[in-house]
């Protein structure tokens, strides 16, 4: 059975930095592309970063450009991503996907975590 | 940047077929993927590659996608289909998802 289950979420200040994991089972983790998806209170889902298996392409949306790096330890079967100068719009549940396609970027997301909730305010 | 359009809320009665639309440009070139978010839980993909549906989604829902225009079908819809549900594409090395649209079942 596939589980994701993301950790380290919680409240941080305006300019502050969290890092998000993300362990993995159920799998052959580093055969799948990984990503991340988030969904601000009462809105809708937004893509926020995606990873290859091997990790070598990494992918972001505009809004964290710069900002949030996504990295994988596939020895620990384990996603993460690194948020620095984090902003109230940033505040969010934080969701890590595993990829369809195998051995590649896919085009949708099969499975899910059950998502940590990132607040940012004074 | 490529933007998926949704409105924003579908009502259907138990029984009858619920139609949500997703919008964007050339979509029928993209493969369309489709999401039902219940309150409280995780996205669940119910289609993807347009029509095609992952092991243990009823077959009452099924999808198409042509022009500019994707569609989620849900036939007999029951209660339990009450949820939100996106859409979702790939471009340019993005994955899109439109806003969301609320089924309300009546």
């Amino acid at each position: 059975e596939v589980q994701l289950m993301e950790s380290g979420g919680g409240l941080v200040q305006p300019g502050g930095s969290l890092r998000l994991s993300c362990a993995a089972s159920g799998f052959t983790f580093t055969n799948y592309a990984m990503g991340w998806v988030r969904q601000a209170p009462g809105k809708g889902l937004e893509w926020v970063s995606a990873i290859r298996g091997n990790g070598g392409t990494t992918y972001y949306a505009d809004s964290v450009k710069g900002r949030f790096t996504v990295s994988r330890d596939n020895s620990k079967k384990t996603l993460y991503l690194q948020m620095h100068s984090l902003r109230a719009e940033d505040t969010a549940v934080y969701y890590c996907a595993k990829f369809s396609k195998i051995h590649d970027y896919g085009d949708d997301f099969d499975y899910w975590g059950q998502g940590t909730l990132v607040t940012v305010s004074a | 940047s490529y933007e998926l359009a949704q409105p924003p809320s579908v009502s259907v009665s138990p029984g009858q077929t619920a139609s949500i639309l997703c919008s964007g440009d050339k979509l029928g070139d993209k493969y369309a993927s489709w999401y039902q978010q219940k309150p409280g839980q995780s996205p669940v993909l119910v289609i993807y590659q347009d029509r095609k549906r992952p092991s243990g989604i009823p077959e009452r829902f099924s999808g198409s996608n042509s022009g500019n225009t994707a569609t989620l079908t849900i036939s007999g819809t029951q209660a339990m289909d009450e949820a939100d549900y996106y859409c979702q594409a790939w471009d340019s090395s993005t994955w899109v998802f439109g806003g969301g649209t609320k089924l309300t079942v009546l």
